[in-house]
Protein backbone atom coordinates (compact mmCIF):
# COMPACT_ATOMS: atom_id res chain seq x y z
CA UNK A 1 0.00 0.00 0.00
CA UNK A 2 1.00 3.65 -0.41
CA UNK A 3 1.62 5.33 2.21
CA UNK A 4 2.08 9.14 2.39
CA UNK A 5 2.76 10.68 5.76
CA UNK A 6 2.68 14.05 7.31
CA UNK A 7 4.95 15.49 10.10
CA UNK A 8 1.88 16.90 11.98
CA UNK A 9 -2.06 16.33 12.27
CA UNK A 10 -2.68 19.78 14.09
CA UNK A 11 -0.38 22.59 14.47
CA UNK A 12 -0.71 25.88 15.96
CA UNK A 13 1.14 28.76 15.31
CA UNK A 14 1.82 32.83 15.75
CA UNK A 15 1.67 35.27 12.93
CA UNK A 16 5.03 35.91 11.74
CA UNK A 17 6.47 32.54 12.69
CA UNK A 18 8.19 29.94 9.75
CA UNK A 19 5.80 27.05 9.37
CA UNK A 20 7.11 23.82 7.94
CA UNK A 21 5.45 21.45 6.53
CA UNK A 22 6.60 18.23 5.81
CA UNK A 23 5.58 15.60 3.46
CA UNK A 24 6.92 11.73 3.01
CA UNK A 25 5.80 8.93 0.62
CA UNK A 26 7.50 5.65 0.46
CA UNK A 27 6.71 4.46 -2.98
CA UNK A 28 8.87 6.06 -4.83
CA UNK A 29 6.55 8.74 -6.83
CA UNK A 30 7.72 11.40 -9.04
CA UNK A 31 4.90 14.01 -8.36
CA UNK A 32 4.11 15.39 -5.30
CA UNK A 33 1.34 17.41 -4.45
CA UNK A 34 0.59 20.17 -1.82
CA UNK A 35 -2.90 21.20 -1.64
CA UNK A 36 -5.11 23.53 1.08
CA UNK A 37 -8.62 23.06 1.72
CA UNK A 38 -11.18 24.92 3.11
CA UNK A 39 -15.37 25.06 3.23
CA UNK A 40 -16.89 25.26 0.07
CA UNK A 41 -13.53 25.64 -1.60
CA UNK A 42 -12.58 22.13 -2.50
CA UNK A 43 -8.94 21.31 -2.76
CA UNK A 44 -6.71 24.56 -3.85
CA UNK A 45 -3.52 23.34 -5.51
CA UNK A 46 -0.19 25.54 -4.26
CA UNK A 47 2.63 24.11 -5.40
CA UNK A 48 3.77 20.65 -6.96
CA UNK A 49 6.98 19.24 -7.88
CA UNK A 50 7.73 16.58 -10.66
CA UNK A 51 11.30 15.80 -9.94
CA UNK A 52 14.11 16.53 -7.04
CA UNK A 53 14.72 19.92 -7.18
CA UNK A 54 11.97 20.70 -9.48
CA UNK A 55 8.92 22.77 -8.42
CA UNK A 56 5.73 24.44 -10.19
CA UNK A 57 3.26 26.61 -8.91
CA UNK A 58 -0.38 25.66 -8.49
CA UNK A 59 -3.00 27.77 -8.72
CA UNK A 60 -2.43 30.25 -5.39
CA UNK A 61 1.28 30.00 -4.61
CA UNK A 62 1.50 32.91 -2.89
CA UNK A 63 2.71 33.34 0.66
CA UNK A 64 4.46 29.73 0.17
CA UNK A 65 7.51 28.05 -1.05
CA UNK A 66 8.50 24.43 -0.92
CA UNK A 67 11.53 22.32 -0.98
CA UNK A 68 11.97 18.93 -2.77
CA UNK A 69 15.58 17.77 -1.74
CA UNK A 70 15.06 13.92 -1.59
CA UNK A 71 13.05 12.31 -4.17
CA UNK A 72 10.46 11.07 -0.94
CA UNK A 73 10.36 13.93 0.48
CA UNK A 74 8.73 17.53 -0.03
CA UNK A 75 7.91 20.45 2.63
CA UNK A 76 5.34 23.50 2.26
CA UNK A 77 7.10 26.83 3.76
CA UNK A 78 5.26 29.25 4.90
CA UNK A 79 7.47 32.40 5.37
CA UNK A 80 5.65 34.57 7.43
CA UNK A 81 2.66 32.71 8.59
CA UNK A 82 -0.57 34.73 8.49
CA UNK A 83 -4.31 34.33 9.71
CA UNK A 84 -5.44 33.88 6.48
CA UNK A 85 -3.30 30.88 5.98
CA UNK A 86 -5.05 29.02 8.51
CA UNK A 87 -6.27 25.70 6.51
CA UNK A 88 -6.09 21.99 6.16
CA UNK A 89 -2.85 21.03 3.71
CA UNK A 90 -3.05 17.94 2.61
CA UNK A 91 -0.25 16.45 0.67
CA UNK A 92 -0.40 14.19 -2.47
CA UNK A 93 2.23 11.84 -4.52
CA UNK A 94 1.83 10.11 -7.62
CA UNK A 95 3.24 8.29 -10.42
CA UNK A 96 3.15 10.30 -13.18
CA UNK A 97 -0.33 11.95 -14.24
CA UNK A 98 -3.40 10.20 -12.98
CA UNK A 99 -4.16 8.73 -9.61
CA UNK A 100 -3.26 10.50 -6.42
CA UNK A 101 -2.61 9.27 -3.45
CA UNK A 102 -3.24 11.67 -0.18
CA UNK A 103 -1.56 11.39 3.58
CA UNK A 104 -4.00 12.88 6.30
CA UNK A 105 -3.80 15.98 6.51
CA UNK A 106 -2.31 18.70 8.70
CA UNK A 107 -4.63 21.11 10.40
CA UNK A 108 -2.92 24.81 10.81
CA UNK A 109 -4.01 27.24 12.81
CA UNK A 110 -2.47 30.43 12.88
CA UNK A 111 -3.46 33.08 15.73
CA UNK B 1 -9.95 28.12 -16.40
CA UNK B 2 -11.13 24.87 -16.18
CA UNK B 3 -13.54 24.26 -13.45
CA UNK B 4 -15.79 21.56 -11.67
CA UNK B 5 -18.77 21.78 -9.82
CA UNK B 6 -20.06 19.42 -7.00
CA UNK B 7 -23.29 20.47 -4.59
CA UNK B 8 -22.26 21.19 -1.38
CA UNK B 9 -24.58 19.16 0.73
CA UNK B 10 -27.09 16.07 0.31
CA UNK B 11 -28.72 14.15 3.25
CA UNK B 12 -30.55 10.88 3.13
CA UNK B 13 -32.11 8.34 4.80
CA UNK B 14 -30.16 4.71 5.57
CA UNK B 15 -30.91 2.42 3.34
CA UNK B 16 -31.88 4.44 0.74
CA UNK B 17 -29.49 5.26 -2.73
CA UNK B 18 -27.39 8.40 -2.80
CA UNK B 19 -26.93 10.49 -6.28
CA UNK B 20 -23.94 12.44 -6.13
CA UNK B 21 -23.37 15.10 -9.00
CA UNK B 22 -20.81 16.80 -10.70
CA UNK B 23 -20.24 18.62 -13.94
CA UNK B 24 -17.08 19.77 -15.35
CA UNK B 25 -15.91 21.87 -18.46
CA UNK B 26 -12.28 20.49 -19.63
CA UNK B 27 -13.21 17.91 -22.56
CA UNK B 28 -9.48 17.16 -22.49
CA UNK B 29 -10.55 14.29 -19.66
CA UNK B 30 -8.38 11.01 -19.76
CA UNK B 31 -9.61 10.00 -16.10
CA UNK B 32 -12.80 11.11 -13.63
CA UNK B 33 -12.45 9.73 -10.31
CA UNK B 34 -14.17 9.90 -7.05
CA UNK B 35 -12.59 10.44 -3.41
CA UNK B 36 -14.19 10.05 -0.21
CA UNK B 37 -12.72 12.16 2.61
CA UNK B 38 -13.99 10.98 6.11
CA UNK B 39 -14.04 13.16 8.90
CA UNK B 40 -10.36 14.34 10.32
CA UNK B 41 -8.96 12.20 7.32
CA UNK B 42 -7.13 12.97 3.76
CA UNK B 43 -8.30 11.49 0.83
CA UNK B 44 -8.82 7.75 -0.36
CA UNK B 45 -9.37 7.18 -4.19
CA UNK B 46 -12.87 5.56 -4.00
CA UNK B 47 -13.02 4.59 -7.99
CA UNK B 48 -12.44 6.26 -10.93
CA UNK B 49 -14.05 5.69 -14.91
CA UNK B 50 -12.11 5.81 -17.98
CA UNK B 51 -13.64 8.63 -20.46
CA UNK B 52 -14.30 6.43 -23.10
CA UNK B 53 -16.69 4.49 -20.94
CA UNK B 54 -20.22 5.63 -20.02
CA UNK B 55 -20.62 3.37 -16.60
CA UNK B 56 -18.83 1.22 -13.94
CA UNK B 57 -20.17 -1.06 -11.43
CA UNK B 58 -17.92 -1.32 -8.39
CA UNK B 59 -20.50 -3.39 -5.35
CA UNK B 60 -22.94 -0.43 -3.65
CA UNK B 61 -21.08 1.98 -5.93
CA UNK B 62 -22.58 2.88 -9.31
CA UNK B 63 -20.58 5.46 -12.06
CA UNK B 64 -22.31 7.35 -14.55
CA UNK B 65 -20.45 9.40 -17.35
CA UNK B 66 -22.27 11.67 -19.83
CA UNK B 67 -19.00 13.16 -21.85
CA UNK B 68 -21.36 15.12 -23.74
CA UNK B 69 -22.96 16.42 -21.33
CA UNK B 70 -19.36 16.97 -19.10
CA UNK B 71 -21.44 15.26 -16.26
CA UNK B 72 -20.74 12.76 -13.64
CA UNK B 73 -22.38 10.80 -10.62
CA UNK B 74 -22.12 8.41 -8.39
CA UNK B 75 -24.51 6.38 -6.90
CA UNK B 76 -24.61 4.29 -3.79
CA UNK B 77 -26.69 1.77 -3.04
CA UNK B 78 -28.25 0.97 0.17
CA UNK B 79 -26.87 4.22 1.77
CA UNK B 80 -25.10 3.29 5.62
CA UNK B 81 -24.17 5.64 8.10
CA UNK B 82 -20.37 4.76 7.48
CA UNK B 83 -21.00 6.67 4.49
CA UNK B 84 -21.57 9.91 5.63
CA UNK B 85 -18.24 11.84 4.54
CA UNK B 86 -17.17 14.87 1.94
CA UNK B 87 -17.35 13.25 -1.95
CA UNK B 88 -15.15 14.67 -4.07
CA UNK B 89 -15.26 14.22 -7.92
CA UNK B 90 -11.90 14.96 -10.01
CA UNK B 91 -11.41 15.40 -13.43
CA UNK B 92 -8.01 14.40 -14.62
CA UNK B 93 -7.92 16.44 -17.84
CA UNK B 94 -4.68 18.68 -18.77
CA UNK B 95 -4.22 18.33 -14.41
CA UNK B 96 -6.43 16.96 -12.44
CA UNK B 97 -9.26 19.48 -11.16
CA UNK B 98 -11.57 18.82 -7.81
CA UNK B 99 -14.40 19.99 -7.41
CA UNK B 100 -15.61 21.67 -3.70
CA UNK B 101 -16.95 18.56 -2.20
CA UNK B 102 -20.43 17.43 -1.28
CA UNK B 103 -20.90 16.58 2.11
CA UNK B 104 -23.17 13.41 2.28
CA UNK B 105 -24.83 12.81 5.78
CA UNK B 106 -27.23 9.75 6.46
CA UNK B 107 -29.68 9.96 8.53
CA UNK B 108 -30.80 6.74 10.59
Amino acid sequence: DVKVTQSSRYLVKRTGEKVFLECVQDMDHENMFWYRQDPGLGLRLIYFSYDVKMKEKGDIPEGYSVSREKKERFSLILESASTNQTSMYLCASAAGAGEQYFGPGTRLTVT
Amino acid sequence: GEDVEQSLFLSVREGDSSVINCTYTDSSSTYLYWYKQEPGAGLQLLTYIFSNMDMKQDQRLTVLLNKKDKHLSLRIADTQTGDSAIYFCANQGGKLIFGQGTELSVKP
